[in-house]
């Protein structure tokens, strides 16, 4: 069984920085291209970044850009989310999402993990 | 950057109603680039349909996704309680990758 199980998440600061992490199983992790997408409280779902199986080609939303950084690791089965200098706006469930093996559409996710950034 | 809009924001329809979703995309989009995902309150995304009319492993028969570049639709049969939830389109693209629409909330009326 697919299993992708996101953490990490929390009550930060503006400004402040957090690391999202992503542990897959039931699957080889390495074979497919993964995503994060959040979710606005109410609102919703916003691609964030992408990154190609061995990390080649990798993609942010202009709304994250310069502040976040994917990356994973291959050995461990598991994805990562570092997200720096956060604001209000980055309030949200933020989900890894695999792609489906033939690419253009996301065919498993995980159940979410919560960031709030508030002072 | 393709932007999707979905229509119509909210779908008020009972049980045992046939269900027809809308998506269109800003420019050409090939039929394989789209897909359709269902989201439950508290739960993540599910894909339901990929390359505009594919149904993903376990999805009823009752769901189809049709079109082609620019107008896509999300038709369900015959609503069954556990239907009603939101809706949303995706794209595949360039760069960024993926976008989503907006997305449809179906309701029970």
């Amino acid at each position: 069984e697919v299993q992708l199980v996101e953490s990490g998440g929390g009550l930060v600061q503006p400004g402040g920085s957090l690391r999202l992490s992503c542990a897959a199983s039931g699957f080889t992790f390495s074979s497919h291209e993964m995503n994060w997408v959040r979710q606005a409280p109410g609102k919703g779902l916003e691609w964030v970044s992408y990154i190609t199986r061995i990390a080649t080609t990798i993609y942010y939303a202009d709304s994250v850009k310069g502040r976040f950084t994917i990356s994973r690791d291959n050995a461990k089965n598991s994805l990562y989310l570092q997200m720096n200098s956060l604001r209000a706006e980055d309030t949200a469930v933020y989900y890894c999402a695999r792609e489906g093996r033939d690419g253009y559409n996301l065919n498993s996710w995980g159940q979410g993990t919560l960031v709030t950034v508030s002072s | 950057e393709i932007v999707l809009t979905q229509s119509p924001g909210t779908l008020s329809l009972s049980p045992g109603e046939r269900a027809t979703l809308s998506c269109r995309a800003s420019q050409s989009l090939s039929s394989i680039y789209l897909a359709w995902y269902q989201q439950k309150p508290g739960q993540a995304p599910r894909l339901l349909i990929y390359g505009a009319s594919s149904r993903a492993t376990g999805v009823p028969d009752r769901f189809s996704g049709s079109g082609s570049g620019p107008d896509f639709t999300l038709s369900i049969s015959r609503l069954e309680p556990e239907d009603f939830a939101v809706y949303y389109c995706q794209q595949y693209g360039s760069s960024p990758p993926y976008s989503f629409g907006q997305g449809t909330k179906l309701e029970i009326k």
